[in-house]
Order: structure tokens, then C-alpha cells, then sequence
């Protein structure tokens, strides 16, 4: 089935640094959610992306998906300490197995004061 | 109900034991999902329902692990003769539809086995 793959694995930066992790997948895809999870927490939605290019802003967060749609990526603008959890892209499946909603490995951000 | 609700929120059992996962979606949400998330890690796909249909149970890791879903409504998500290694924080999520919808994820089930 199709896979996404998400990178870094983990992300130490100090408080007031940017952040960024990316997912890409060998395929095309037709959208591709981000999901943010607290420590001890469940997975939260923050976004869809669909349209080839696409480029979403909320505050300091920006999400972008490739032109060719197989790659996106979502960059934190001087991170503060409530930025601290583990960012999740997950994407649906197609054909036969519509609706399956598979996550990347996650980055686990940390964020230094 | 006003999210998804999962329980137990957290259960302890002995090796070989049965155990019973429980999970009630939002009211009107088709699309059902179970998840695995050992500490630390990523979230592993278990299996997905979506109304009436055949569910996909690609996910599932051994015949040990089954799922149902009743009246399209509340799930359950059964481990028989549990191992050291099912130990992880199962997680179950809705969605309105099958498309493109946010999924909204319960506060999992922190299964421990001793």
C-alpha cells in the first residue's frame, strides 16, 4: 500500500529556532493531512492540503505540498516551547483501499527553553 | 457524544489473557480506525471500517488481533492470548466520511502486559 516517509526522525532545537520536517512518498497523492501530538496526548488535525503547490499559513506554522504532489512539508517559524510534541503527516489511500489513512513515522520535537 | 470516547483508558493484564478494547466514534461518523502506537513511536494501522463495507484489516499484526464494528456505531478491538510485545497505547480515531475529512482521535487505550 502506499507508504509516506517522514524526516527527521527527531528535531532538538533551542526555543526561538525554526523547525521543519518533510514527508515524501513515491507516489502522487491526492491530499495530505498534519497532525500534532502532545506528550501523553492523542494526534491532533492541524491542516489539509490538497491542490498541487499549495501553501497554508497558521501563525508561525506554514504547510506546503509539492508542485508534483508527492512531497510536503511543514516549517515552524521561531519555535516556542508549546511547539513541543511529535508532527505527523498522514496521507489516503486510493483504489481498492479508499479511505485507509496512513501516518508517517512522526518528528518528535523538542524544544529547548 | 461530543468526541471519541475509548475505554478502558488504561488496562493491565497477565500474558495469554483475552482483552476487549473499546471504542464509540462521533455520532454520524462513518469511517472507524484503530491504531498501535508502541512508546515512542509512530502510529501503526490495525484496521479501518467504513459504513457497511468489507472491513480492511491489512493492518492487523497476527490472527490474535480481531475488530468489529455494531450497527455501524461503537467498535471493538479484541486481543486474545496477549503478549509481552501487544503492550502499547491503541488509539482509535472517526472520521465524518471516508474523503477528505480530519480524523478525530479518542485518548487511547494504555494496554500494559505483564
Amino acid at each position: 500500500g502506499q507508504q509516506v516517509m517522514q524526516i527527521p526522525q527527531y528535531q532538538h532545537v533551542q526555543e526561538g529556532e525554526d523547525f521543519t520536517t518533510y514527508c515524501n512518498s513515491s507516489t502522487t497523492l491526492s491530499n495530505i493531512q498534519w497532525y500534532k501530538q502532545r506528550p501523553g496526548g492523542h494526534p491532533v488535525f492541524l491542516i489539509q492540503l490538497v491542490k498541487s503547490g499549495e501553501v497554508k499559513k497558521q501563525k508561525r506554522l506554514t504547510f506546503q505540498f509539492g508542485e508534483a504532489k508527492k512531497n510536503s512539508s511543514l516549517h515552524i517559524t521561531a519555535t516556542q516551547t508549546t511547539d513541543v510534541g511529535t508532527y505527523f503527516c498522514a496521507i489516503g489511500a486510493g483504489g481498492t483501499s479508499y479511505g485507509k489513512l496512513t501516518f508517517g513515522q512522526g518528528t518528535i520535537l523538542t524544544v529547548h527553553p | 457524544g461530543a468526541g471519541v470516547s475509548q475505554s478502558p483508558s488504561n488496562k493491565v493484564t497477565e500474558k495469554g489473557k483475552d482483552v476487549e478494547l473499546r471504542c464509540d466514534p462521533i455520532s454520524g461518523h462513518t469511517a472507524l480506525y484503530w491504531y498501535r502506537q508502541s512508546l515512542g513511536q509512530g502510529l501503526e494501522f490495525l484496521i479501518y471500517f467504513q459504513g457497511n463495507s468489507a472491513p480492511d484489516k491489512s493492518g492487523l499484526p497476527s490472527d490474535r488481533f480481531s475488530a468489529e464494528r455494531t450497527g455501524g456505531s461503537v467498535s471493538t478491538l479484541t486481543i486474545q492470548r496477549t503478549q509481552q510485545e501487544d503492550s502499547a497505547v491503541y488509539l482509535c480515531a472517526s472520521r465524518r466520511t471516508q474523503g477528505n475529512t480530519e480524523a478525530f482521535f479518542g485518548q487511547g487505550t494504555r494496554l500494559t502486559v505483564v
